[in-house]
This record gives structure tokens, sequence and C-alpha cells, in this order.
């Protein structure tokens, strides 16, 4: 049974600092993995999209890696803003082609 | 293009009473998945519909759980009678291919759902 684990559960750093959220999985057998973002009593936005043949996307400043054989993904985030204070969450596919999510990581990004 | 939209946004209902939450995929889209978060708990997955049929239902909770899609359009999922421990965020997705095929997939931005 696949289980998604995300390190750490918050995290507060200062403006402009590069970082990484890290995401973990039990099961290689991961069809992809999605990086979403939430916003406080918003949904969840969609940022990045490894499929499990990919070892890693990027999209602005934000560049996630898969690496199934460790079972890891990470999210790297560069010059950190305030405007990315959020909930960071990684869910993967598995072969019931069910996503299946970590708890997040909470964000903070101080001016 | 609108994306998925779902409604209510909140809702606050008293245990026992039924409550319908509608979601409106993205047009074209085929699959429609339904997942929640209760309070202090990763979300988990409910159900997935490819057009008007069910595809894979292993999440839902129990039988106080209804979802439909008639038509292969929107989707309602029903709670009756509702029960304090349904309290939590149910979101709504929507994909153009199943999920394993690498596909986006696309949230809306949830019903709260408040039993008391």
């Amino acid at each position: 049974k696949q289980e998604v684990t995300q390190i750490p559960a918050a995290l507060s750093v200062p403006e402009g600092e590069n970082l990484v959220l890290n995401c973990s999985f039990t099961d290689s057998a991961i069809y992809n993995l999605q990086w979403f973002r939430q916003d406080p009593g918003k949904g969840l936005t969609s940022l990045l999209l490894i499929q499990s043949s990919q070892r890693e996307q990027t999209s602005g400043r934000l560049n996630a890696s898969l690496d199934k054989s460790s079972g890891r993904s990470t999210l790297y985030i560069a010059a950190s803003q305030p405007g990315d204070s959020a909930t960071y969450l990684c869910a993967g596919v598995d072969s019931n082609y069910q996503l299946i999510w970590g708890a997040g990581t909470k964000l903070i990004i101080k001016p | 293009e609108a994306g998925v939209t779902q409604f209510p946004s909140h809702s606050v209902i008293e245990k026992g009473q039924t409550v319908t939450l509608r979601c409106d995929p993205i047009s074209g889209h085929d699959n429609l998945y339904w997942y929640r978060r209760v309070m202090g708990k990763e979300i988990k997955f409910l159900l997935h519909f490819v057009k008007e049929s069910k595809q894979d239902e292993s999440g839902m909770p129990n039988n106080r759980f209804l979802a439909e899609r008639t038509g292969g359009t929107y989707s309602t999922l029903k709670v009756q009678p509702a029960e304090l421990e349904d309290s939590g965020v149910y979101f709504c997705a929507s994909s153009q291919r199943t999920a394993n095929t690498g596909n986006t997939i696309y949230f809306g931005e949830g019903s709260w759902l408040t039993v008391v």
C-alpha cells in the first residue's frame, strides 16, 4: 500500500532563501507525482507533474525532482518570496490510478 | 476556460441532515474525482468517474455517501444522514485522461462542510 510522507511539516524562512521540500513514498510503482499548492481556505493548484519516466520538471523558480528507486521527490524553490507562503502537498498516482497524498508542508516566507 | 467549480463553497448543517455537493468539471474532461480532507488528516480518495460510470468507488467511507454523475457532465455527492466525522473539505477534480497517463488533474476550490 502506497504511503506518502512529507518533511518537514512546517518551515519558516526569510525572504530570498532557496529551500527544499521533501516527499517520500513507500512503493516505487508510481505512475507520476504531482506537487500542489494550497493557500488558506482555497483549493489545490497543481504546480508540477513528473511522470515516472522523468527525473525532473521546472516551472519558473520551482524545480521538482523524482527518484523512484529511492522513493523520493523534492520541490526546490529558488529565491523565495512572501507570496510563496502556502501549504505544499505532494501526491503520487498509484497502481489503482488514485492520488495518494502527503500531509503537506506549511511554508512561511518572512519578509 | 472555466476551471472545476464546486458548490456550495461552505456549508454548515446539523447532524442527521442531508447535504448535496455539486461539482462541474472542466468541459471535455471525462474523468471526475472526489477527494476529501477531514481535520488533521491527509487528503483521501473517494471515487472516480469516467463519463457517467463509476470507475472506482473504493474510497467511499460508507453507504451514507452517494455520488452520481448523470449524463457524464456534472457530479453530485450526497451525504445522508450527515455525521460529525463527515466534517472536512470535499474536493472535486477532473482530467482529460486517467491519472496514470501523466495528465494534469485540476482541482476545484473545495466544498467546506461542517456538521454540528
